[in-house]
Parts: C-alpha cells; structure tokens; sequence
C-alpha cells in the first residue's frame, strides 16, 4: 500500500530537549516536505527536499532542521524544541503527475513542547 | 507568489442540503488548485484537482467544484451534505510553472464543515 508513515504519532517533551520526527513514503517519490497545523492559520511549509541531499527551507524554517540521506526518509529535527513549536506537523511526499503534481501526506505528529 | 482565502472557518448545514464551500486565491501565473479534506485525527486526503481543461471537475464523495478565473475562485459544492462529511476542508493553491523549484502548496486557513441531522 502507498502511503507515508511519521513517528511517533504523539510527542510530549520539553524544552529544549533535542528531538527527531521521522517520515518515510513508500512510492519512490523524489519530492518530500514538511508543514505545521495550527489553528486559524491552515498549513505552512516549513522544510522541502527535492531529492537526496536537496534540501531548502519554507516559509516557516526557524528553529527546524531536516535531512534527506535516502530517497524514502525526510526526517525533520527539532535541536532545542520550545513552546511555539508545539503543532501538528505533517510530512508530504509529491508524485509528479502531468498536469499537476499530488501532495501525499502522513498521518501526523502532534507535538507539545512543556 | 501565490496565496488562498476561504470564506467563513466554519459552515453548518443540514444533512441533505447543499454544500457550499468558498475558496478565493490569488496567483501570479496559472496556478493549479486543490481541495484537502481532513476528518478528525487524520491527515489531509485530495479530494479534487484543477489544473487545466475543463473549469468543472469532480472529486471524490460526491464533491465538485469550478474554476472562475474571472472571479478568482475555486468553490467547493456538493448537492446533498452527509453526516459523513463532517471535516475541516482546505483549498490549496500551487504554481504551474515551478519547473525545476518548490512544488509548495499553498493552503487556506480551512473551514470546518458541521453537518446537522
């Protein structure tokens, strides 16, 4: 099945306490992002990776890192978490399709900084 | 630059009245245009696309919705609501010539759809 897997689900940490997301897409897609959710604002890009060892940043990248060693895994880091990083984060992997490219997107991660 | 203004964060029907979802966007180029739907604890799922040709297209679940460029909008319709739409829906916005660049979506604010039994 095609899909796109984060872990964890649910995170509660503190802050400052270095913490890692992991996304992973089984479709072989070269194109992955990263967005938060939060209320009355819909999604804002934060990271994008157009393949392997492409990387830039979105409209919100402070305080965010990402990597991308693998085609499949976009794994997005948060060095020294604080309070308004607590979100809803999803990872999305792009299909190039003509006539229009499709966002995929994990389940989400809901995250609280303390 | 692109960017999407939804009408109203939230609407509340009757179970089998029309939908009406509005999705205004501005684009610099020839944008394509998205509906997301997200149900409670999930992800977003596409539930349509505009890209090119027909200015009608039709989704998933019954939805549908036309591209205006003369107005500017991208609304949402479905003829009859079910409970089962209940959801926060979100218009999106990307550019068609991005080439080689951020294949970014660019969402709304969303709007929370309540169907009433």
């Amino acid at each position: 099945e095609a899909q796109v897997t984060q872990n964890p689900r649910y995170l509660i940490t503190v802050t400052g306490k270095k913490l890692t997301v992991t996304c992973s897409q089984n479709m072989n897609h070269e194109y992955m992002s990263w967005y938060r959710q939060d209320p009355g604002l819909g999604l804002r890009q934060i990271y994008y990776s157009m393949n392997v060892e492409v990387t830039d940043k979105g409209d919100v990248p402070e305080g965010y890192k990402v990597s991308r060693k693998e085609k499949r895994n976009f794994p997005l880091i948060l060095e020294s978490p604080s309070p308004n990083q607590t979100s809803l984060y999803f990872c999305a992997s792009t299909r190039r399709v003509a006539g229009g490219d499709e966002q995929f997107f994990g389940p989400g991660t809901r995250l609280t900084v303390l | 630059a692109q960017s999407v203004t939804q009408l109203g964060s939230h609407v509340s029907v009757s179970e089998g009245a029309l939908v009406l979802l509005r999705c205004n966007y501005s684009s610099s180029v020839p944008p394509y245009l998205f509906w997301y739907v997200q149900y409670p604890n999930q992800g977003l799922q596409l539930l349509l696309k505009y890209t090119t040709g027909a200015t009608l297209v039709k989704g998933i679940n019954g939805f549908e919705a036309e591209f205006k460029k003369s107005e500017t909008s991208f609304h949402l319709t479905k003829p009859s609501a079910h409970m089962s739409d209940a959801a926060e829906y979100f218009c999106a916005v990307s550019l068609s010539n991005s080439g080689g660049s951020n294949y970014k979506l660019t969402f709304g604010k969303g709007t929370l759809l309540t169907v009433n039994p």
